[in-house]
């Protein structure tokens, strides 16, 4: 299947700083990804989704100015969160869907481990 | 929006039994519901996917159930190996192209 790359997988940041997250088609350009966050034991909630060109669009209840989204191209999109607070604390997954599969079948980043201190 | 329910939440069968996982959308409108499994730490991975058109698709020791008119579809894994201990997610594509996930199942495999 096609290779989405999700960098960093980890990341410790300290209180007020931001972190940027990148996501990253290999073999197939993506329109657009998604981004989700996922607490401990708990399911993917989608934040986001990122459009190649245009702004994003987000989920009821996520704050576009704290989670800023970037899909400057189309192998490439990114995650900063700014002003980062412990309860950010999470893991980020991004996803993006190949075209070669008629554009349903989503393919994972490896994932964003995300510690505010 | 969309809303997809799982059941159950956690899962325990004994080794070389079967497994039922259950999941209900409610957007008419979804045409695609693949399942994932995700290891601890790690991303999910597609392990199987069924779209309308089809009411039942089978890949060796996994298969999947879609009844559209009561908007629940299935995923049934037979002769369960301790390797499918895992977290488990059914997920739908809504109309909007988004795909929304269910809860999850934890499923353990018993020695």
């Amino acid at each position: 299947g096609a290779v989405v790359s999700q960098h960093p997988s980890r990341v410790i940041c300290k209180s007020g700083t931001s972190v940027k997250i990148e996501c990253r088609s290999l073999d197939f350009q993506a329109t657009t990804m998604f981004w989700y966050r996922q607490f401990p034991k708990q399911s993917l909630m989608l934040m986001a989704t990122s459009n190649e060109g245009s702004k994003a669009t987000y989920e009821q209840g996520v704050e576009k100015d704290k989670f800023l989204i970037n899909h400057a191209s189309l192998t490439l999109s990114t995650l900063t969160v700014t002003s980062a607070h412990p309860e950010d604390s999470s893991f980020y997954i991004c996803s993006a869907s190949s075209p070669g599969n008629g554009g349903t079948e989503a393919f994972f980043g490896q994932g964003t481990r995300l510690t505010v201190v | 929006g969309e809303n997809v329910e799982q059941h159950p939440s956690t899962l325990s069968v004994q080794e070389g039994d079967s497994a039922v996982i259950k999941c209900t959308y409610s957007d008419s409108a979804s045409n695609y519901f693949p399942w994932y499994k995700q290891e601890l730490g790690k991303r999910p991975q597609l392990i199987i996917d069924i779209r309308s058109n089809v009411g039942e698709k089978k890949d060796q020791r996994i298969a999947v159930t879609l009844n559209k008119t009561a908007k629940h579809f299935s995923l049934h894994i037979t002769e369960t190996q301790p390797e499918d201990s895992a977290v488990y997610f059914c997920a739908a594509l809504n109309r909007d192209d988004k795909i929304i996930f269910g809860k999850g199942t934890r499923l353990h495999i018993l020695p």
